[in-house]
C-alpha cells in the first residue's frame, strides 16, 4: 500500500482565499484524522472521523475550518476564508480502528500571505 | 502545565552514544506513542505500548504506568538517528489517533 496520501504537499495562497487539502487513507482503515503543527503550538488534533462519520471536532479552531469524509478513501480539510495564522503543516493519518495505532501522511505545508 | 513533557528539548550525541529521551504525562492514558519526524516532516510511528517494554532494532522503549512515565533508548546511535523524536498519549477511552503531544527531543547525532 502506498500509504496516507496527502495532496498538495505545498501550498501558498493570499489572505482570504479558500483553501482545501485533501487525503487519502491507507485503504481499509476506518479511522482518519487531521492534525495541525505549529512552532508555537506543535502538533494538534483538528478533527477525527470513524467509518466516515465525524466523532470529534473539538479541536477545530473556527468555523473558518470544516472536514468533510464523503466516502472511505478521500477526505478534505477546508479553509475559508484562510489568514495568515493558518500557516501551519496539516497532516492526515489513518487507523485500521480507532483503538490501532495510527499512519501519517507527508503533511501538506500551507502558506498564507 | 502541559499534559505530555518531554525532557531534554535538545539533545546533541556523538555518534555511538546511548540515548534517553524521557516522557512524563499526567493523564489517564490507554497508550503511549513515540513518533519520529524528520528534517523532511515526515512522522513515522515507532512504538505504541501500554505496559512494559518494547524493542525494535537500536530502538528500546519502557513505560511505568505507575509513574506515568516513559523512556525512549537508542543504543550505538547514528547520524540518520538525527530527528524530532515526540511521544504522544491517547487519553484513557479515546481513540489512538486522538492523541495529546508532547513537545519534541531535537535529537542531532554528530559524526
Amino acid at each position: 500500500d502506498a500509504g496516507v496520501i496527502q495532496s498538495p504537499r505545498h501550498e501558498v495562497t493570499e489572505m482570504g482565499q479558500e483553501v482545501t487539502l485533501r487525503c487519502k487513507p491507507i485503504s481499509g482503515h476506518n479511522s482518519l484524522f487531521w492534525y495541525r503543527q505549529t512552532m508555537m503550538r506543535g502538533l494538534e488534533l483538528l478533527i477525527y472521523f470513524n467509518n466516515n462519520v465525524p466523532i470529534d471536532d473539538s479541536g477545530m479552531p473556527e468555523d473558518r475550518f470544516s472536514a468533510k469524509m464523503p466516502n472511505a478513501s478521500f477526505s478534505t480539510l477546508k479553509i475559508q476564508p484562510s489568514e495568515p495564522r493558518d500557516s501551519a503543516v496539516y497532516f492526515c493519518a489513518s487507523s485500521l480502528q480507532e483503538n490501532t495505532e495510527a499512519f501519517f501522511g507527508q503533511g501538506t505545508r500551507l502558506t498564507v500571505v | 502545565k502541559n499534559e505530555v513533557e518531554q525532557s531534554p528539548q535538545n539533545l546533541t550525541a556523538q555518534e555511538g552514544e546511548f540515548i534517553t529521551i524521557n516522557c512524563s504525562y499526567s493523564v489517564g492514558i490507554s497508550a503511549l506513542h513515540w513518533l519520529q519526524q524528520h528534517p523532511g516532516g515526515g512522522i513515522v510511528s515507532l512504538f505504541m505500548l501500554s505496559s512494559g517494554k518494547k524493542k525494535h532494532g537500536r530502538l528500546i522503549a519502557t513505560i511505568n504506568i505507575q509513574e506515568k512515565h516513559s523512556s525512549l533508548h537508542i543504543t550505538a546511535s547514528h547520524p540518520r538517528d538525527s530527528a524530532v523524536y515526540i511521544c504522544a498519549v491517547s487519553s484513557y477511552g479515546g481513540s489512538q489517533g486522538n492523541l495529546i503531544f508532547g513537545k519534541g527531543t531535537k535529537l542531532s547525532v554528530k559524526p
